[in-house]
């Protein structure tokens, strides 16, 4: 069983939707978690850090739930530019990156 | 202020042929990282570095991968020989150090290997 894991997708949503995903982690010990972004062929860049009272950053929320041990990201009024995969990730040990397998995103006109 | 950067960004090789990748990490980052990621994947941790010291190297396939950093500064992964199953994507990417890690790494573009 992977560390982090995330459906793939694609989630495929019209603009101006809302749209959620999920990411559950294995090792409780987990101590933060991040959300980033990844566009076709690029590098990934962090979106958000994910905070235990959950935080917004205008269109996008995260939320983590220790006790399921799953992290979300939710998208409100989605742009054609949200098209991107989005890497769960959770840090242990205060120095361990570990990356899910990413969920993508379309979003269509 | 420059990014990390990569190169070669992409590489074309046969099988059995040794290939090298470099990473200029930001200047000021003490910790630099390898990963690889697969298409369709997300990115898997091969090796970290704080300043010359690899402080995990337990993902790195020691048979075949290398990776220096002599001077605390770049750093170099080989790989010899190659193997078909070792196309990917090289990412390396930067940070302020495990005592100020926000979960913050800035990546590289990435060096694409193709191994025919």
């Amino acid at each position: 069983r992977k560390e982090v894991e995330q459906d793939p997708g694609p989630f495929n949503v019209p603009e101006g939707a809302t749209v959620a995903f999920n990411c559950t982690y294995s090792n409780s010990a987990s101590q933060s978690f991040f959300w980033y972004r990844q566009d076709c062929r690029k590098e990934p860049k962090l979106l958000m850090s994910v905070y235990s009272s959950g935080n917004e950053d205008g269109r996008f929320t995260a939320q983590l739930n220790r006790a399921s041990q799953y992290i979300s990201l939710l998208i409100r009024d989605s742009k054609l530019s949200d098209s991107a995969t989005y890497l769960c990730v959770a840090l242990y040990n205060t120095d361990k990156l570990i990356f899910g397998t990413g969920t993508r995103l379309q979003v269509f006109p | 202020e420059a990014g990390v950067v990569q190169s070669p960004r992409y590489k074309i090789i046969e099988k059995k042929q040794p290939v090298a990748f470099w990473c200029n990490p930001i200047s000021g980052h003490n910790t630099l990282y390898w990963y690889l990621q697969n298409l369709g994947q997300g990115p898997e941790l091969l090796i970290r570095y704080e300043n010359e010291e690899a402080v995990d190297d337990s993902q790195l396939p020691k048979d075949r991968f290398s990776a220096e950093r002599l001077k605390g500064v770049d750093s170099t992964l080989k790989i010899q020989p190659a193997e078909l199953g070792d196309s990917a994507v090289y990412l390396c990417a930067s940070s302020l150090g495990v005592t100020r890690n926000t979960g913050e790494l800035f990546f590289g573009e990435g060096s694409r290997l193709t191994v025919l």
